[in-house]
């Protein structure tokens, strides 16, 4: 079942605009992940934020959790065309051994 | 570093036909997952081994699909007999630590199975 949804499913920006995408799930979770995925890389880890942080960066990268409302922002400042691809927030299944992927945000930023 | 590797890169069959998809995940990582991804949708978890053991095969479909690791490094997905429905890419991962879905997961390329 899905436990992540992103919002919006598509966004299309200029290159230097940011780009916010967000990410809702369902049940109590201890940590969130975001993953990238675009044709030249395949799907690759972006970060990771723990049920105990609101906030982490990493690089253009910004992410936050809300646990209270069971959401996460990941923000890219300064978006660069090599930044389109499809991204994706996972968490942890029931079970605790596997991630649960959403069904995706496509950013395409163009020149 | 070698990430994880897959074959084939592409694979087209006719329904009612057999194919198998094999992995080599990253040297020393205890955990490898298989994942089959529909065109415009997340992955989906389809069998998770803890070296040569399976921890999760919830979502496999076990009357067509069957997965193995016998030596805990590489593994191999095979379909038998394939659907329609099994057009999609099957992409396979692997990570460190097996658990708590706390360790990042390294990802092949994947495999695009296309049922004709």
């Amino acid at each position: 079942s899905q436990q992540g949804e992103e919002d919006p499913q598509a966004l299309s920006i200029q290159e230097g605009e940011n780009a916010t995408m967000n990410c809702s799930y369902k049940t109590s979770i201890n940590n969130l992940q975001w993953y990238r995925q675009n044709s030249g890389r395949g799907l690759v880890h972006l970060i990771l934020i723990r049920s105990n942080e609101r906030e982490k960066h990493s690089g253009r990268l910004r992410v936050t959790l809300d646990t209270s409302k069971k959401s996460s922002s990941l923000l890219i400042t300064a978006s660069r065309a090599a930044d389109t691809a499809s991204y994706f927030c996972a968490t942890p299944s029931r079970a605790g051994t596997a991630l649960i992927f959403g069904k995706g945000t496509t950013l395409s930023v163009s020149s | 570093e070698a990430g994880v590797a897959q074959s084939p890169r592409y694979k087209i069959i006719e329904k009612r036909q057999s194919v198998a998809f094999w992995c080599n995940p990253i040297s020393g990582h205890a955990t490898l997952y298989w994942y089959q991804q529909i065109l415009g949708q997340g992955p989906k978890l389809l069998i998770q081994f803890q070296n040569n053991g399976v921890v999760d095969d919830s979502q496999l479909p076990k009357d067509r699909f069957s997965a193995e690791r016998l030596k805990g490094v590489d593994s191999t997905l095979k379909i038998q007999p394939a659907k329609l429905e099994d057009s999609a890419v099957y992409l396979c991962a692997s990570s460190s630590i097996g658990g708590r879905g706390t360790e990042t997961q390294y990802f092949g390329p994947g495999t695009r199975l296309l049922v004709l």
